[in-house]
């Protein structure tokens, strides 16, 4: 099972600032990466796949980059409406989800 | 606009059987694009794939969990079905339904039902 590890648990940052969110994995998942955003009591919202393609209606301050086994979640600057939890998910092999970042407001 | 919602008991004995179905509303079911899975959440915790399916019933499951569950399809009334058999404690999470973006097994999903939290306890 490949193993999805993100960083840090907790960001706290102000609106406006940039959001820069890690996650690894166990092994080599070439391109094959999705982040999702969650707020509380909601499902979760696609935002990019296959590492960098931003989803259908995702706003351009979200952009995701990275191969292989290092991947990283890019918010430019931060809007109110950001503040939530974002998941990375591989499909390489299987399928398995990362434990999450919260981002909360400073 | 396409919506999936999820039904069932929210509260299932231990030893038991859970039960839920995903009902898919604003298109088919029948799409040579999508597939059609279940994931879980328990409470305040991460996502957990639980299985997938096509519509012409081709299954796939998460290898930790494939012994307790049956992923079914009833094109007729454009749903999908979970059933984890055996449940404990461990099994209480919020379980979503959802459909792929793209037409793989193992995919990324676009689209979610709103979850159903189901607790196991007797």
């Amino acid at each position: 099972e490949i193993v999805l590890t993100q960083s840090p648990a907790t960001l706290s940052l102000s609106p406006g600032e940039r959001a820069t969110l890690s996650c690894r994995a166990s092994q080599s998942i070439d391109s094959y990466l999705a982040w999702y955003q969650q707020k509380p009591g909601q499902a979760p919202r696609l935002l990019i796949y296959d590492a960098s393609n931003r989803a259908t209606g995702i706003p351009a301050r979200f952009s995701g980059s990275g191969s292989g086994t290092d991947f990283t979640l890019t918010i430019s600057s931060l809007e109110p409406e950001d503040f939530a939890v974002y998941f990375c998910q591989q499909r390489s092999n299987w399928l398995t989800f990362g434990g999450g970042t919260k981002v909360e407001l400073k | 606009q396409l919506q999936l919602l999820e039904s069932g008991p929210g509260l299932v004995k231990p030893s038991e059987t859970l039960s839920l179905t995903c009902t898919v509303s604003g298109g088919s079911i029948i799409s040579d694009n999508d597939y059609w899975g279940w994931i879980r959440q328990p409470p305040g915790k991460g996502l957990e794939y639980i299985g997938t399916i096509y519509y012409s019933g081709m299954t796939f499951y998460n290898p930790s969990l494939k012994s307790r569950v049956t992923i079914s399809v009833d094109t007729s009334k454009n749903q999908f079905s979970l059933k984890l058999t055996s449940v404990t404690a461990a099994d209480t999470a919020i379980y979503y339904c959802a459909k792929s973006l793209m037409p793989y097994s193992r995919p990324y999903f676009d689209s979610w039902g709103q979850g159903t939290l189901v607790t196991v306890s007797s």
